[in-house]
Order: C-alpha cells, then structure tokens, then sequence
C-alpha cells in the first residue's frame, strides 16, 4: 500500500508563510494526493488535493514534486486559527486511510 | 443540506454493553466511512460502503459491524463494548469518483468504562 510520510509537528509565527512536507515514495501513478486538516474538537475538513500539477485554492497551495514522490502544502500567511492537525493522504482504491498527520502551532 | 449528521454526540458505555452509533447524510452520496480517534492519534479507518448493500473492512474492523440498507444511513454497531473502544467516532461521506473530498460529521465521543 502506498503510504505518506509526515514530521509530527511544526511551528510557525503568525503571518508567516507555512510549508508542510509529505513524503509519498510509493506512489502511484493514479493516486490522487489529497489534504485535510483537523481544528481542535472537530472533525477534519478538506483543503486541497492534485495529481500531477500544482493547485490553488482559497485556503492553500499544494506544491507537487515531478517525480510525485513528494508534495508540499503551502499555507501563505499563518494564522492562529490555521493551528492544526494536518494529514496529506494518498487515495487508494475506495478507501481513505489517515496517518498520524502533522500538528502545526501558530505562535502569535 | 445538513451534510453528515452523527448522533449521539456523547455516550458512556459500561463493559459488555453493546449500542449503535447513527450516520446520515443528505448530499446523495455513495461512499460512507467511518473512523475513530484515540486520543491524540490520527484517524483509523474501521469500516466503508461504496453503496448501498455493500460494505468493506477497513484498518480496525474488529469489535465492530456495519449495514448499508439506504443510500442515506451507515450505522456502526457495537457488540460487547470494551474499554479499548474509548474513542472519538467519526461518520464520513462523499461522491463517487476518484477525487471527490470528503465531508465528515461531528463525531460521537464513546467512553466505555
């Protein structure tokens, strides 16, 4: 199984850019690399997710290697509220397995 | 739409007891999930459907049962509930194809004690 690989936590000061490394080595060449991330007490939320390209939204950019076996999700200006757990997924099959993720702290 | 409504929202279980845990969702989606969180730990995937009448293991199925009769609604059982099973239920769903995201609900605190 294709797995990702994520450091357990991160800091970062507030308005400060955020890049969140995932390691994916095993990948694919169909999975899709999504992101989520999980606030404090609630469930996870969707941020992003690509293929090949590297992709904007609203709330980030994720930065694909061309290889694929690694991504980056880039958060522009962190804020308190962007603290965090954040989980870089790769979609295998029909099923959508989490890893432990990366805890990010935004320090004001 | 309400999404991925999950109830109860807390429940203390004694040992051995046994309980369903409800998922519903209103968006017409195919794939349901559903996780569970220990404390401070990521996600574990415990059980997914792709449809109704279809339903699959995931990473922690044991101690646990699922049924998918309606497009709508993922119940997980519980049988003979254990202190192992304390945990944070989360209920899942999303379109079919291969990069649809997810949409989860609220989640049920369990304590089984």
């Amino acid at each position: 199984d294709a797995k990702t690989t994520q450091p357990n936590s991160m800091e970062s000061n507030e308005e400060e850019p955020v890049h969140l490394p995932c390691n994916h080595s095993t990948i694919s060449g169909t999975d899709y690399i999504h992101w989520y991330r999980q606030l404090p007490s609630q469930g996870p939320e969707y941020v992003i997710h690509g293929l090949t390209s590297n992709v904007n939204n609203r709330m980030a950019s994720l930065a694909i290697a061309e290889d694929r076996k690694s991504s980056t999700l880039i958060l522009h200006r962190a804020t308190l509220r962007d603290a965090a757990v954040y989980y870089c997924i790769l979609r295998e099959n029909n099923d959508m397995r989490f890893g432990a993720g990366t805890r990010l702290t935004v320090k004001p | 739409n309400a999404g991925v409504t999950q109830t109860p929202k807390f429940r203390i279980l004694k040992i051995g007891q046994s309980m369903t845990l409800q998922c519903t969702q209103d968006m017409n989606h195919n794939y349901m999930y559903w996780y569970r969180q220990d404390p401070g730990m990521g996600l574990k995937l415990i059980y997914y459907s792709v449809g109704a009448g279809i339903t699959d293991k995931g990473e922690v199925p044991n101690g646990y049962n699922v049924s998918r009769s309606t497009t709508e609604d993922f119940p997980l059982r519980l049988e003979l509930a254990a202190p192992s099973q304390t945990s944070v239920y989360f209920c899942a769903s999303r379109r079919t194809g291969t990069n649809e995201k997810l949409f989860f609900g609220s989640g049920t605190q369990l304590s089984v004690l």
